[in-house]
């Protein structure tokens, strides 16, 4: 059965400290691995990544995939107030209809 | 351009009450999805669509049903309200025919079934 499992289940930091989360995942093909972030309503996209050694970065996020050990994940670094929200990660098993299967998502809580 | 909007934003159901939640999107995306999201858990794909007219189950799909008879339409059909359907509900759209795609959320909508 294709899962994703992410870890910490929940993590609560002081603002500009460094936070790493983690995804790493079982399936039967591999075609991409999102991370999207939730705040109060749908997630929003981060990234995508479909290479190993990689790094996508954006401002203070960056993420990083590792296809022979099946993981990402995703830094942020001087984190604030406004990072805190359920961070999501997805995998694409391939297939033509972009199916995706998520994690349980790891929630940030960033203190002021 | 709204991207994926759904409706209502909440809804209470007595149990055995039907109700019918709205999709739409407005990027021209062949592929709309259909997830559920229970309290402190992921989303789970409910049912999902290819493109006008066809339509496939998910992973959850018991008490539900979709229909798809254009492509900005994508709406989910829950015929005999039940408490386990208590949930957030997320429609998503994306673009690509097989290959690397991302998908684009709604702002969902909240159910609750007393």
């Amino acid at each position: 059965e294709d899962k994703v499992v992410q870890s910490p289940l929940s993590l609560v930091v002081h603002e500009g400290d460094t936070v790493t989360l983690n995804c790493s995942y079982e399936v039967t093909n591999f075609r991409s691995l999102l991370w999207y972030k939730q705040e109060k309503k749908a997630p929003t996209f981060l990234f995508m990544l479909t290479s190993s050694g990689i790094e996508k970065k954006s401002g203070r996020l960056s993420s990083i995939l590792d296809k022979k050990e099946l993981f990402s994940i995703l830094n942020i670094t001087a984190t604030q107030t406004g990072d805190s929200a359920i961070y999501l990660c997805a995998v694409d098993n391939g297939g033509a209809t972009n199916k995706l299967i998520f994690g349980t998502g790891t929630l940030l809580a960033v203190q002021p | 351009n709204a991207g994926v909007t759904q409706t209502p934003k909440f809804r209470i159901l007595k149990i055995g009450q039907s109700m019918t939640l709205q999709c739409t999107q407005d990027m021209n995306h062949n592929y709309m999805y259909w997830y559920r999201q229970d309290p402190g858990m992921g989303l789970k794909l409910i049912y999902y669509s290819v493109g006008a007219g066809i339509t496939d189950k998910g992973e959850v799909p018991n008490g539900y049903n979709v229909s798809r008879s254009t492509t900005e339409d994508f709406p989910l059909r829950l015929e005999l309200a039940a408490p386990s359907q208590t949930s957030v509900y997320f429609c998503a759209s994306s673009m690509t025919s097989g290959g690397v795609g991302t998908q684009y959320f709604g702002p969902g909508t909240r159910l609750l079934v007393l």
